[in-house]
């Protein structure tokens, strides 16, 4: 079964406006990770937030984790063309890993 | 960072017949593959959990028999999808897990199987 929920299923931006993502889970995890996939392609590991962590930032990338809602959020500052992709979240426990449903973010120029 | 290989990245085969896919970790050694699926505009459903020297954990409703995984080294391991028919096509995903204190899995870039 899915255990992750995103919304929005779509998202369509301008280049240079933030784009957030938001990711919602079920059951207690030990990370949450996020991953973007281009079309056709395999993905590529982001950020992990550990479920002690609150926030926490990498580049144009900012992580969320709220353990109490279990939701966790994705904003992508400053977004490019080339942002173009699909954004997983993905929740880690015990060693295996549980996809969101996605969000496809377009950035048009 | 880890790099993770499959081969093929396409491949197009006639129902009834077999057909492997490779997933390698090309500079690191991994005791733990994932193999999943995705289906077009999806998510990756995790199929099975292939340990270096043992047999293979399946997720319940994925058959053993259709998709045997052998994971004989620590850097191979491979997806037979047997006896495939069209419901088999589909996007194939591997993915490696490093060891450490960091969970981290390395994705391989996927094999597109098409069956006829």
């Amino acid at each position: 079964s899915q255990q992750g929920e995103e919304d929005p299923q779509a998202l369509s931006i301008q280049e240079g406006e933030n784009a957030t993502m938001n990711c919602s889970y079920k059951t207690s995890i030990n990370n949450l990770q996020w991953y973007r996939q281009n079309s056709g392609r395999g993905l590529v590991h982001l950020i992990l937030i550990r479920s002690n962590e609150r926030e926490k930032h990498s580049g144009r990338l900012r992580v969320t984790l709220d353990t109490s809602k279990k939701s966790s959020s994705l904003l992508i500052t400053a977004s490019r063309a080339a942002d173009t992709a699909s954004y997983f979240c993905a929740t880690e426990r015990g060693n295996k890993l549980t996809f969101g449903t996605g969000t496809q973010l377009k950035v048009e120029l | 960072g880890a790099v993770v290989s499959q081969h093929p990245s396409r491949v197009i085969c006639k129902s009834g017949t077999s057909v492997k896919i490779e997933c390698r970790s090309l500079d690191f050694q991994a005791t733990t593959m994932f193999w999943y699926r995705q289906f077009p505009k999806k998510s990756l459903m995790l199929m099975a959990t292939s340990n270096e020297g043992s047999k293979a954990t399946y997720e319940q409703g994925v058959e053993k028999d259709k998709f045997l995984i052998n994971h004989a080294s620590l850097t191979l391991s491979t997806l037979t999808v047997t006896s495939a028919h069209p419901e088999d096509s589909s996007f194939y995903i591997c993915s490696a897990l490093t060891g450490g204190y960091t969970y981290e899995q390395y994705f391989g870039p996927g094999t597109r199987l098409t069956v006829t």
